[in-house]
Parts: C-alpha cells; sequence; structure tokens
C-alpha cells in the first residue's frame, strides 16, 4: 500500500497568514493514464471531510481561490494564501492513483 | 443539492452483524461510483470500499475482505455496507461518499459504529 506521510502535524497560523502543508507518498502517483490522482480535504469540527483539490491542483466547486495545490511525483504541497477562521480543522491528503486508496494522518490547522 | 445521508450505525457486540445506508440525492446516482470510508481517532481515515456504477465490480481493504459487502440498489439511489463478524477495531465512523475522478468529491455527515460487549 502506498503510504502517505503529512508535514507538519500541526500548524499554528496567524489570521492572514498564509499556510503551507506538505504530503509525501511512499511510491510515484503517476498512474498509467499520466495523471496524478492526488487530492485534498479539509475536515473543520465536527463535520465530515470536504474535498478541496483534486488531482494535484485543481480546486473543486466552490472553494476559495486563497487554497492552491502543486507538487509532482512524490511530494505535494497545499497552501493557502491567507488563512481565515473558517479555515480552521484538519487537512487530509488522499491518493486515489492505486488500490487501495490510502490517506495521510492529517494536519491540524489552528489559529494562533 | 448532492446529498449523502447515511443510516443504520449503532452498538453492536463482537461477532455481530450491522448493515449501513446510504441515501443520495441531488446527482444521477447509477452513474456513479461509490465509496464507503471509515474514520477512527488512532488510525484516521481509511478506505473500506467501492462499487461500480452497475455493482459489476467491487473492491474492499483487505481487513475487511470476506466479512464485509458493498452493494446498491440504483432504483433507490441506495448504498449499503453489510458488515459482519464485527470486531472491536471496526468501531468508527463510517462515511458514504460519492467517486469523483479517482477521488472523493461529496461526503455524507457518517454514522457510528461501536462494536463492545
Amino acid at each position: 500500500d502506498i503510504v502517505m506521510t503529512q508535514t507538519p502535524l500541526s500548524s499554528p497560523v496567524t489570521l492572514g497568514q498564509p499556510a503551507s502543508i506538505s504530503c509525501r507518498s511512499s511510491q510515484s502517483l503517476v498512474r498509467s493514464d499520466g495523471n496524478t490522482y492526488l487530492s485534498w480535504l479539509q475536515q473543520r469540527p465536527g463535520q465530515p471531510p470536504r474535498l478541496l483539490i483534486y488531482k494535484i491542483s485543481n480546486r473543486f466547486s466552490g472553494v476559495p481561490d486563497r487554497f492552491s495545490g502543486s507538487g509532482a511525483g512524490t511530494d505535494f504541497t497545499l497552501k493557502i494564501s491567507r488563512v481565515a477562521a473558517e479555515d480552521v480543522g484538519i487537512y487530509y491528503c488522499m491518493q486515489g492513483s492505486q488500490s487501495p486508496w490510502t490517506f495521510g494522518q492529517g494536519t491540524k490547522v489552528e489559529i494562533k | 443539492e448532492v446529498q449523502l445521508v447515511e443510516s443504520g450505525g449503532g452498538l453492536v457486540q463482537p461477532g455481530g452483524s450491522l448493515r449501513l445506508s446510504c441515501a443520495a440525492s441531488g446527482f444521477t446516482f447509477s452513474t456513479y461510483w461509490m465509496t464507503w470510508v471509515r474514520q477512527t481517532p488512532a488510525k484516521g481515515l481509511e478506505w473500506v470500499a467501492s462499487i461500480k456504477e452497475d455493482g459489476s465490480e467491487k473492491y474492499y481493504v483487505g481487513s475487511v475482505r470476506g466479512r464485509f459487502t458493498i452493494s446498491r440498489d440504483n432504483a433507490k439511489n441506495s448504498l449499503y455496507l453489510q458488515m459482519n463478524s464485527l470486531r472491536a477495531e471496526d468501531t468508527a465512523v463510517y462515511y458514504c461518499a460519492k467517486n469523483g475522478d479517482y477521488d472523493l468529491d461529496v461526503w455524507g455527515k457518517g454514522t457510528t459504529v461501536t462494536v463492545s460487549s
């Protein structure tokens, strides 16, 4: 199984400041069709996960443009350009390139 | 509005069975793969099982293969997870999710399963 490792596990940030989360996979996520199926999910307190970013860098419907994704191969990054109060929660990366689909352990974003 | 609503969770003894349901609305259910994911504080998010649009293909994580069965009824816009021989380690919040392009683009609110004597 592909292991997804996120860093940091906790990220205290000041409102309006940027935040960055890294995700590394134990194998390349480039699938045979040439696509890389790395997505990012947000889980606000008491809520289910919600898709933010798919295929590395594509924002899902309704996701604010302060969220962006980048990376390739085995190294990926989620950036929040200016953290807002509603961004508090846990962020997960997920790979869908190889079965079984696997998730990172989560990064908690909290306000300083 | 696209919506997924899970039900059927509860307290069950080890070795017991439970059937989870997921009612889908707001999209053409029969044209999407569907997935069950579970979450625990200890292990985080874990993909459990997925099923093809017409139910002809099913995939399971190793720890549940042979004990859990995913199924669907496209006429009722419903997804199911039959869980047998339940163990303490199956205790989790179970989410129903709609598959996108090798991602999970809509999630239900979840239903809690507790396996304990």
